[in-house]
């Protein structure tokens, strides 16, 4: 069964350092996400990326962060300068044909800022 | 404001014991209500999407039902191996999730 995929499991970084999260979503979904969930509290929307731009994002996506798709498999987000309230769990999910459609989530990124 | 709300925070229940799970909403334009459930540091998977008021969809012991105002994940004759927190989201105007803080279930023998 299609899987997305995130790479690194674990990624530990200094504060002011920058970072990239890496997610392969599943190869015919053509809407792609990130969320993060911070220990303890609620999954939160970051950013929806759709035909090659960003769709929409929220007050959390500023401009520390971006994502890309560099190629046909991959979708990025990277962190430029991180902060200690950046550590979190990472969840890049993909959709199908619709953007109302079933979001499928990855196993996430847990990101620890020291 | 789009918000979700999901009750109880906690459920522990014994191996058989069937029960619910809410899920309240307010949204601007219902396109989707979602359930998912969360293993610990798992991602969530994909569980049930539900369109429309009357909508019911049925996976092995879950089934989950929606009106205008609330969806319920009924657990029926639950065993040890269903125990994870339990997500339900909102999809309103835009392609965002908004997600509850989940119920976490713990099912025990």
């Amino acid at each position: 069964e299609p899987e997305v995929t995130q790479t690194p499991s674990h990624q530990v970084t200094q504060m002011g350092q920058e970072v990239i999260l890496r997610c392969v979503p599943i190869s015919n979904h053509l809407y792609f996400y990130w969320y993060r969930q911070i220990l303890g509290q609620k999954v939160e929307f970051l950013v929806s990326f759709y035909n090659n731009e960003i769709s929409e994002k929220s007050e959390i996506f500023d401009d520390q962060f971006s994502v890309e798709r560099p190629d046909g498999s991959n979708f990025t987000l990277k962190i430029r300068s991180t902060k200690l309230e950046d550590s979190a769990m990472y969840f890049c999910a993909s959709s199908g044909e619709a953007s109302s459609y079933e979001q499928y989530f990855g196993p996430g990124t847990r990101l620890t800022v020291t | 404001e789009d918000q979700v709300t999901q009750s109880p925070e906690a459920l522990r229940l014994q191996e058989g014991e069937s029960s619910s799970l809410n899920c309240s909403y307010t949204v601007s334009g219902l396109r989707g209500l979602f359930w998912y459930r969360q293993d610990p540091g798992k991602g969530p998977e994909f569980l049930f999407t539900l369109y429309s008021a009357g909508e019911e969809k049925e996976k092995e012991r879950l089934k989950a039902t929606l009106t205008k105002k609330e969806s319920f994940l009924h657990i029926t004759a639950p065993k040890p191996e269903d125990s994870a927190t339990y997500l339900c989201a909102v999809q309103g105007n835009t392609d965002k999730l908004i997600f509850g803080t989940g119920t976490r279930l713990q099912v025990f023998p």
